[in-house]
């Protein structure tokens, strides 16, 4: 049963629009959400994290938005670069310390020049 | 060196054949998990150590599935009697204590295991 789900399997988005990513889970007792991104044969890499506490966070061009009562949260990265074409993997765990965490199918983005 | 590293990062088995997984965490990291990554999946949980305590291991498939941490830094993942339905990307990820500003898990490259 998967409790995390990214429902879109591919983005496209020309270079210097915004890319939004969206994420959605199940589990009301997810307390704390992060994104990584993977390029092939690596692993993947933390981009930017979110706990339950805040609506936003930002790093630069990246920021999650999360809307607790829906479950759902986002990713938007402006303005996107062809260097952000990866595969971008959304993350739920219990609470911030917690081992465990919960991994959606994962995002192909393409950044069109 | 500064990140997680893994070996070997491509094994081919015959069915039936036993594999070792090697994780070398960052050094200083208590905590070592690793996840098994199907084709066009996200990442699955298969065990958690703390120093050498395996604290968990709900996520290991079958009792072919083993791990180990005996000194508390490299880890083994152990499969023995390989099917084709083991064949994944296995990730090994690593952690420091936990906190609020030390949460975030850092991934290895993977072994890519094909079983044939």
């Amino acid at each position: 049963d998967q409790q995390v789900k990214q429902n879109s399997p591919s983005l496209s988005v020309q270079e210097g629009r915004i890319s939004i990513l969206n994420c959605d889970y199940t589990n009301s007792m997810f307390d704390y959400f992060l994104w990584y991104k993977k390029y092939p044969a690596e692993g993947p890499t933390f981009l930017i994290s979110i706990s339950s506490i805040k609506d936003k966070n930002e790093d630069g061009r990246f920021t999650v938005f999360l809307n607790k009562s829906a479950k759902h949260l986002s990713l938007h990265i402006v303005p996107s670069q062809p260097g952000d074409s990866a595969v971008y993997f959304c993350a739920a765990s219990g609470s911030v310390g917690d081992y465990k965490l919960s991994f959606g199918a994962g995002t192909t983005v393409t950044v069109r020049a | 060196g500064a990140g997680v590293s893994q070996s070997p990062r491509y094994k081919v088995a015959k069915r039936g054949q036993d594999v070792a997984l090697r994780c070398d965490p960052i050094s200083g990291h208590v905590s070592l998990f690793w996840y098994q990554q199907a084709l066009g999946q996200g990442p699955e949980f298969l065990t958690y150590f703390q120093n050498e305590a395996q604290l968990d291991k709900s996520g290991l498939p079958s009792d072919r599935f083993f791990a180990e941490r005996p000194e508390g830094s490299v880890s083994t993942l152990k499969i023995q009697r390989t099917q084709q339905e083991d064949s994944a990307v296995y990730l090994c990820a690593s952690r420091g204590l936990a906190g609020i500003s030390t949460d975030t898990q850092y991934f290895g490259p993977g072994t890519r295991l094909t079983v044939l």
